[in-house]
């Protein structure tokens, strides 16, 4: 059974840093991996979506990098500001026929002034 | 639309009674997903839709569950004689899947806060 697990549950750091989080699966057979954005009260914001066969995927200020052979993929976030502050969750599609998403339980930021 | 939208945003309902949550995805998509979020960030796969059939079932309750998504309509997701444990964020999202190749995002809308009181 897939289980998709992020470190560190919780981030603060000053406005400014670049900051690393943390994404690791249990079972390499894995089509894809997208990473989120929640805001609270909110839905999922798709941020990146990196395909099993990429090893990492850029927009903006954001870099994903996925090590499939050793289920793990990170989220790097340059020059971090207030606005970035929100839950990142990471979500895997297995190598099967379902397009279902397993998600991990998520990284809280908080990027302080 | 250009993005899913669900209704309503909050539902409250007494212990037993029916809730029936709405999803429209984004024009054009042909796969839809429901969600639950409970406690903690925990996300559960309950059940996806290509088109108007079932494609994936196997995350939903065997019993008190039940969804639909019937063309010219949006989507539903309906739970019967509701549980305190039923309390949750309802997620729906949809998919655009291509002829070649099938690596599209799910986009989700703001989801349902359910409260069974």
């Amino acid at each position: 059974k897939q289980e998709v697990t992020q470190i560190p549950a919780a981030l603060s750091v000053p406005e400014g840093e670049n900051l690393v989080l943390n994404c690791s699966f249990t079972d390499s057979a894995i089509y894809n991996l997208q990473w989120f954005r929640q805001d609270p009260g909110k839905g999922l914001t798709s941020l990146l979506l990196i395909q099993s066969s990429q090893r990492e995927q850029t927009s903006g200020r954001l870099n994903a990098s996925l090590d499939k052979s050793s289920g793990r993929s990170t989220l790097y976030i340059a020059a971090s500001q207030p606005g970035d502050s929100a839950t990142y969750l990471c979500a895997v599609r297995l190598e099967d026929s379902s397009y279902k998403l397993i998600f991990g339980s998520g990284t809280r930021l908080l990027v302080r002034p | 639309g250009e993005e899913v939208a669900q209704t309503p945003k909050h539902l409250v309902r007494g212990e037993g009674q029916k809730a029936k949550l709405y999803c429209a995805p984004i024009k054009g998509h042909s796969y839809v997903f429901w969600y639950q979020q409970v406690l903690k960030n925990e996300f559960k796969f309950l059940i996806s839709f290509q088109n108007e059939n079932v494609f994936d079932e196997t995350g939903m309750p065997k019993e008190r569950f039940s969804a639909k998504c019937l063309p010219n309509s949006p989507c539903s997701l309906e739970i019967q004689a509701t549980k305190l444990e039923d309390s949750a964020v309802y997620f729906c999202a949809s998919s655009f899947v291509p002829r070649t190749g099938n690596n599209q995002p799910q986009h989700f809308g703001d989801g349902t806060r359910l409260s069974i009181l």
